[in-house]
């Protein structure tokens, strides 16, 4: 199994641009997570999937950020436009259920 | 009632030494609480977990201490080696088919020859 796998794994960007980030959870999980990780506020869940429903969006900060899971293979998490205080590692992990999650390697996005 | 707080930020330990981490929780509610290590420039990946029925969990260097009336677990590493310098997390979840993962704030260890 090839585990989770996120892109682009590097993004800098301009303040003011619309950023997508990219997930591909392990197979045959049904929970999707994406985490958000900076030195300041440390590991953040924003949101989560199950059966690619949203079940829980309160840990996203803003109407800036929006997250999509159109089929059980890919979800998207997007910021527009993008501030330079979303610079941090956004991660993306996945689990079947009442087991542990697997996480990706993570996206570090600057945003200058 | 929701945090899982974790002790100490930062740790430095001599090769060979005990490391030991340590975590609080308040939600009686949760009743799994995993371990999780991550490297630099890598996503956080289990290391070890444990129920609340037992009171001690342990897997070659690395062991779980629980105690359920104070409501508090602690990692420890023993043998610690430079391998071991990540930083380590604490969580804690409840059961009921929900996911949702609470973190602590993470523990960075180095290790030092």
């Amino acid at each position: 199994d090839a585990g989770v796998i996120q892109s682009p794994r590097h993004e800098v960007t301009e303040m003011g641009q619309e950023v997508t980030l990219r997930c591909k959870p392990i197979s045959g999980h049904d929970y999707l997570f994406w985490y958000r990780q900076t030195m300041m506020r440390g590991l953040e869940l924003l949101i989560y999937f199950n059966n690619n429903v949203p079940i829980d969006d309160s840990g996203m900060p803003e109407d800036r950020f929006s997250a999509k899971m159109p089929n059980a293979s890919f979800s998207t998490l997007k910021i527009q436009p993008s501030e330079p205080r979303d610079s941090a590692v956004y991660f993306c992990a996945s689990s079947s259920s009442l087991r542990d999650q697997y996480f990706g390697p993570g996206t570090r996005l600057l945003v200058l | 009632q929701q945090q899982v707080k974790q002790s100490p930020q930062s740790l430095i330990v001599q090769k060979g030494g005990i490391s030991i981490i340590n975590c609080a929780y308040e939600n009686t509610a949760f009743d799994y609480f995993p371990w999780y290590q991550q490297f630099p420039g890598k996503g956080p990946a289990l290391l070890i977990a444990i129920r609340p029925d037992v009171s001690e969990k342990k897997e070659g260097r690395f062991t779980i201490s629980f105690n359920k009336s104070a409501k508090q677990f602690s990692l420890h590493i023993m043998d610690s080696q430079p391998g071991d310098s990540a930083t380590y997390f604490c969580a804690a979840r409840k059961s009921g088919g929900y996911q949702k993962v609470t973190f602590g704030t993470g523990t960075k260890l180095q290790v030092i020859p």
